[in-house]
């Protein structure tokens, strides 16, 4: 079975522009979550997706945000890009998206905001 | 706000000795806890998790052990192998914020052979 997959894998983008990330989940899997990773601030949640509803957000302004489709894929927008955007921006899937249920990550966009 | 931390940074190790990475959650809500391994390039890769009603887990080369009365996590990963040099990270499923997971910075660890 096919990992999570994200598209595209590296992006480089100026400050003021916006920018859609988009992610693939396990085939059969349902809830799909985003991670921003910077050397700073480490691994943290950006928001979470099950059955095209927003069900959890993170602490991060509302430039952030996502949407998902009925096939379960996912994508992530980030409008007024600014320079501390630049991270690796992860999602990760898991089945039913219940409390301690296991969390496949994708590899990862990196985006580099100049 | 809650976070989970790690005790160290950097762990370097010789391949076939056993490594114990640690971590120290703060929040008493959590209730879950899971063990990922980043390489460089990829994106983090389940390893292993716990549940708040139990104190340890064993899998392959790896057991998780959980000490709830002084919130501490553990790694332990037996005849550590090159293959094994990546970084680690805790992280915490509070039980009242749904799937969300809280991750600890990570540790990295150094398998020489």
């Amino acid at each position: 079975k096919a990992g999570v997959t994200q598209t595209p894998r590296y992006l480089i983008k100026t400050r003021g522009q916006q920018v859609t990330l988009s992610c693939s989940p396990i085939s059969g899997h349902r809830s799909v979550s985003w991670y921003q990773q910077t050397p700073g601030q480490g691994l943290q949640f950006l928001f979470e997706y099950f059955s095209e509803t927003q069900r959890n957000k993170g602490n991060f302004p509302g430039r952030f945000s996502g949407r998902q489709f009925s096939n379960s894929r996912s994508e992530m927008n980030v409008s007024t890009l600014e320079l501390g955007d630049s991270a690796l921006y992860l999602c990760a899937s898991s089945l039913g998206g219940r409390k301690q249920e296991t969390q496949y990550f994708g590899p990862g966009t990196r985006l580099l905001v100049l | 706000g809650e976070s989970v931390g790690l005790h160290l940074p950097t762990l370097s190790v010789q391949e076939g000795d056993n490594s114990i990475i640690n971590c120290a959650y703060s929040n008493s809500a959590s209730d879950y806890f899971i063990w990922y391994k980043q390489e460089s390039g990829k994106g983090p890769q389940f390893i292993i998790d716990i549940r708040s009603n139990m104190d340890k887990r064993q899998g392959q080369r790896v057991t998780v052990l959980l000490n709830k009365t002084v919130k501490h996590l553990s790694l332990q990963i037996a005849a550590t192998q090159p293959g094994d040099s990546a970084v680690y990270f805790c992280a915490e499923n509070l039980r009242q914020a749904g799937t969300a997971l809280i991750f600890g910075k990570g540790t990295t660890l150094s398998v020489s052979s």
